[in-house]
């Protein structure tokens, strides 16, 4: 099985960084994903960590720890339109992944 | 290319009602998936294929049924809705499994359904 935690919540200001994270226990790793997802909007993909260390896309990086179990993803330079939730998803059985529970970020000005 | 597209948007049922959203894909994916989304709870698994003519249970499959007669296609039947079945219904696919690098689920904008 699988068991994923993020913070339910975080607030941060306008042009910050904010640092998400992502533990998880699984009895077999094959990757972790971390999507977006707007209000009222379907989950985009954002990146997607197999191999331990930092991956860096413009102003988004995702970080993983396979041996200590955990994942974080980091928001440069916040924008107001970075509101939204963050999604940890690991593949499990068949590669199916299972998400946690997500990660609901403000940003206010 | 649509991507992947559900029908319909929104919709309110009675209690004992049944109904049928569909789910169609562009993208020749192998893998489709049905998720449900509720406040605090994160996108659970109902329902999943992993090719034309299969299906699989996912974390919540009770109260639904699923069919894959065209790869393109994924249908998530209500047979008698309940309140509880109220929630944001998304379906997703991906080619290969979502599992492989590079490969990512491609969602659809969802389906809203209240049960009364």
């Amino acid at each position: 099985g699988q068991n994923i935690d993020q913070p339910t919540e975080m607030t941060a200001t306008e042009g910050a960084i904010v640092q998400i994270n992502c533990t998880y226990q699984t009895s077999g790793f094959n990757g972790l994903f971390w999507y977006q997802q707007h209000a009222g909007e379907a989950p985009t993909f954002l990146s997607y960590n197999v191999l331990d260390g930092l991956e860096e896309k413009g102003r988004f990086s995702s970080f993983l720890s396979r041996s200590k179990g955990y994942s974080y993803l980091l928001l440069k330079e916040l924008q107001m339109k970075d509101s939204a939730s963050y999604l940890c998803a690991l593949p499990g059985g068949s590669y199916i992944p299972t998400f946690g529970r997500g990660t609901s970020l403000i940003v206010h000005p | 290319n649509a991507g992947v597209t559900q029908t319909p948007k929104f919709r309110v049922l009675k209690t004992g009602q049944s109904m049928t959203l569909l789910c169609a894909q562009d993208m020749n994916h192998e893998y489709m998936y049905w998720y449900r989304q509720d406040p605090g709870m994160g996108l659970r698994l109902i329902h999943y294929s992993v090719g034309e003519g299969t299906t699989a249970k996912g974390e919540v499959p009770d109260g639904y049924n699923v069919s894959r007669l065209k790869k393109q296609n994924f249908l998530l039947g209500l047979e008698s809705a309940a309140p509880s079945q109220t929630s944001v219904y998304f379906c997703a696919s991906s080619y290969p499994p979502a599992g492989k690098p590079t490969d990512t689920q491609y969602f659809g904008p969802g389906t809203r359904l209240t049960v009364l």
